[in-house]
């Protein structure tokens, strides 16, 4: 069973230094999600993709921020010139919509996130 | 602006106890209610709720929907140090919009 993966686990960066993340969803899901979640709080939607088109960013995604998913495949989270305040866990979830209906029964997988911190 | 409340935040329970968290949420176009458990890093689907009144069963845990009164609630029954997570409630809007509620943090003591 290949879930949602997520590389790396971990980083550790300078303030003003670029990062990405890389997530891998479940094989035959279409719908792919970035979520930011900080201690204590439940995880906070970022942006989303249907196959390989962005259909929807937060406005907690700034300009610095930019994610991609080229081939419908996987999805990479670009952060530009952090700060401390980017750090958190990243995580990211895919679901599989049934087509030709409504999403009524969409769940979602989570990966097991990047966590970054911001030095 | 919150939309999904969660109660109590944490809670502090002994082994064999019994336990309710809650989860009331306010959005257009509800589709359905999520529950989740956190423990170390992703969150495990638990319970998908979409009609009101229906029990979910999955060995000690339970879980119901009120679509009336907009809230859920998830009980856990003779807990276990295992139990011990974040349970997030996540409810599903518009079709393709999850929202979540800031968790509650469960620890079950020995």
């Amino acid at each position: 069973d290949t879930g949602v993966s997520q590389d790396p686990r971990h980083k550790i960066t300078k303030r003003g230094q670029n990062v990405t993340f890389r997530c891998d969803p479940i094989s035959e899901h279409n719908r792919l999600y970035w979520y930011r979640q900080t201690l204590g709080q439940g995880p906070e939607f970022l942006t989303y993709f249907q196959n390989e088109a962005q259909l929807e960013k937060s406005r907690l995604l700034s300009d610095r921020f930019s994610a991609e998913r080229p081939k419908g495949s996987f999805s990479t989270l670009e952060i530009q010139r952090t700060e401390q305040g980017d750090s958190a866990m990243y995580l990211c979830a895919s679901s599989r919509r049934a087509v030709g209906q409504l999403s009524t029964n969409e769940k979602l997988f989570f990966g097991s996130g990047t966590q970054l911190s911001v030095l | 602006e919150d939309k999904v409340v969660q109660s109590p935040l944490s809670l502090v329970v002994h082994e064999g106890d019994t336990v309710t968290l809650n989860c009331s949420y306010e959005v257009t176009n509800f589709r359905s209610l999520l529950w989740y458990k956190q423990e170390k890093k992703a969150p495990t689907f638990l319970f998908m709720l979409t009609s009101s009144g229906i029990e979910k069963k999955s060995g000690r845990l339970s879980s119901i929907l009120d679509k009336k009164e907009l809230f859920s609630i998830l009980n856990i029954t003779a807990t276990q140090t295992g139990d011990s997570a974040v349970y997030l409630c996540a409810v599903v809007y518009n079709f393709n919009k999850f929202y979540f509620g800031s968790g509650t943090k469960l620890n079950v003591k020995p």
